[in-house]
């Protein structure tokens, strides 16, 4: 059974750089869709972007110019950077997993709280 | 972006009667090979959120059959047989026909 365990800085202030890891335990990166989505009282459930089952990294436009997902296969682990935070970024973060094609697995991270503030 | 629309925002219900919640979405989600791109989820109080229904009507591994969901094109629903108290939390629906994937606003389900 796949877990995610994620990690990352939880206080950042306006204009740094956001960095998240997910470790992947209990399986590969193939075949499957690695994703990250945050979550705000405000907007709710927000899909940041993804490497799909190919390899290909998908982003949401509307955090394109900001954000970058990577994958290091060695340490089985992605990670998500979202450069030049505001207080918008302010979120609760989530890596997850998801077989989208015989939805065998949908594996969620415990989730990180990230607050930014001057 | 496709908009997903749920209503109602909020429903409170006894142990034992049914709930329905619906979602809307602003283009169909079905897609030229035959499949329709649509989930429900739900994220208990302090967790993630989790896998319930895919394609419309597919229970995820582990979802008890009190759980189904129906629909086609942009119209959706997810009813909830004989509530359990094990059952509030939020539940939302999302679409991945198109990227972004989007979600809807979240209904609130609360026991009586």
């Amino acid at each position: 059974q796949v877990q995610l365990q994620q990690w990352g800085a939880g206080l950042l202030k306006p204009s740094e750089t956001l960095s998240l890891t997910c470790a992947v335990y209990g399986g590969s990166f193939s075949g499957y869709y690695w994703s990250w989505v945050r979550q705000t009282p405000g907007k709710g459930l927000e899909w940041i972007g993804e490497i799909n089952h190919s390899g290909t990294i998908n982003y949401n436009p509307s955090l394109k110019s900001r954000v970058t997902i990577s994958v290091d296969t060695s340490k089985n682990q992605f990670s998500l950077k979202v450069w030049s935070v505001t207080a918008a970024d302010t979120a609760v973060y989530y890596c997850t997993v998801t077989d989208f094609f015989y939805y065998t697995m949908d594996v969620w991270g415990q989730g990180t709280t990230v607050t930014v503030s001057s | 972006d496709v908009v997903m629309t749920q209503t109602p925002l909020s429903l409170s219900v006894t142990p034992g009667q049914s709930a329905s919640i619906s979602c809307k979405s602003s283009q169909s989600l079905l897609h030229s090979d035959g499949k329709t791109y649509f989930y429900w989820y739900l994220q208990k109080a302090g967790q993630p959120p989790q896998l319930l229904i895919y394609g419309i009507s597919n229970r995820f591994s582990g979802v008890p059959d009190r759980f189904s969901g129906s629909g086609s094109g942009t119209d959706f629903t997810l009813k909830i047989s004989r509530v359990e108290a094990e059952d509030v939390g939020v539940y939302y629906c999302m679409q991945s026909i198109q990227l972004p994937r989007t979600f809807g606003q979240g209904t609130k389900l609360e026991i009586k």
